[in-house]
């Protein structure tokens, strides 16, 4: 079936300091991905739809300053947390739709990030 | 657009029991529903799915059931087990490209 890798799946970084998680199709192209944030017993909140070679689409509140998206091939998409706070601290996932319909809606492998 | 709610927010049953997650949509045009199970700190899966033109899908344990009259699914656990327990999500979507809605979870406890 097809795989959504996600890296790193852990990071600590200081506040002031920016962090980039990968997102990558391994076995399909994804001309879309989407980028998620969970809080800790809370729902998936769309953050934004990641489009290949043209510019990401963000949801209502979420900055796009902040939350920088690049999609620059078919496998791979990246999320930058810029100027990152204590309160930037979540579990971001990415997702994909590899063409086989909503069916085959994958999410990646999740990364907990922890802004000291 | 879509609005889905999803209840209970916990649900604690003694292992052996059977559980059931229900969920309401908003967006009459929804016509596939997937649930995920998302243990702590890994990715949500893919347990079962159904789309509108179905109204009961089983597989081993678990079922899903579809009004669509009155937009409201429900995902069904028999003879529940210790490894069950997860936080479930709902979702529905028009299908296609579109993006599903998700449920806000139903944390699900089995006690041996």
């Amino acid at each position: 079936g097809a795989v959504v890798s996600q890296h790193p799946s852990r990071v600590i970084c200081k506040s002031g300091t920016s962090v980039k998680i990968e997102c990558r199709s391994l076995d399909f192209q994804a001309t879309t991905m989407f980028w998620y944030r969970q809080f800790p017993k809370q729902s998936l909140m769309l953050m934004a739809t990641s489009n290949e070679g043209s510019k990401a689409t963000y949801e209502q509140g979420v900055e796009k300053d902040k939350f920088l998206i690049n999609h620059a091939s078919l496998t791979l998409s990246t999320l930058t947390v810029t100027s990152a706070h204590p309160e930037d601290s979540s579990f971001y996932i990415c997702s994909a739709l590899p063409g086989q319909g909503l069916s085959g809606y994958t999410f990646g492998s999740g990364t907990r990030l922890t802004v000291v | 657009g879509e609005n889905v709610e999803q209840h209970p927010s916990t649900l604690s049953v003694q292992e052996g029991d059977s559980a059931v997650i229900k969920c309401t949509y908003s967006d009459s045009a929804s016509n596939y529903f997937p649930w995920y199970k998302q243990e702590l700190g890994k990715r949500p899966q893919l347990i079962i799915d159904i789309r509108s033109n179905v109204g009961e899908k089983k597989d081993q344990r678990i079922a899903v059931t579809l009004n669509k009259t009155a937009k409201h699914f429900s995902l069904h656990i028999t003879e529940t087990q210790p490894e069950d327990s997860a936080v479930y999500f709902c979702a529905a979507s028009r299908g296609g490209s579109y993006i599903p809605t998700f449920g806000r979870g139903t944390s699900l406890i089995v006690h041996p």
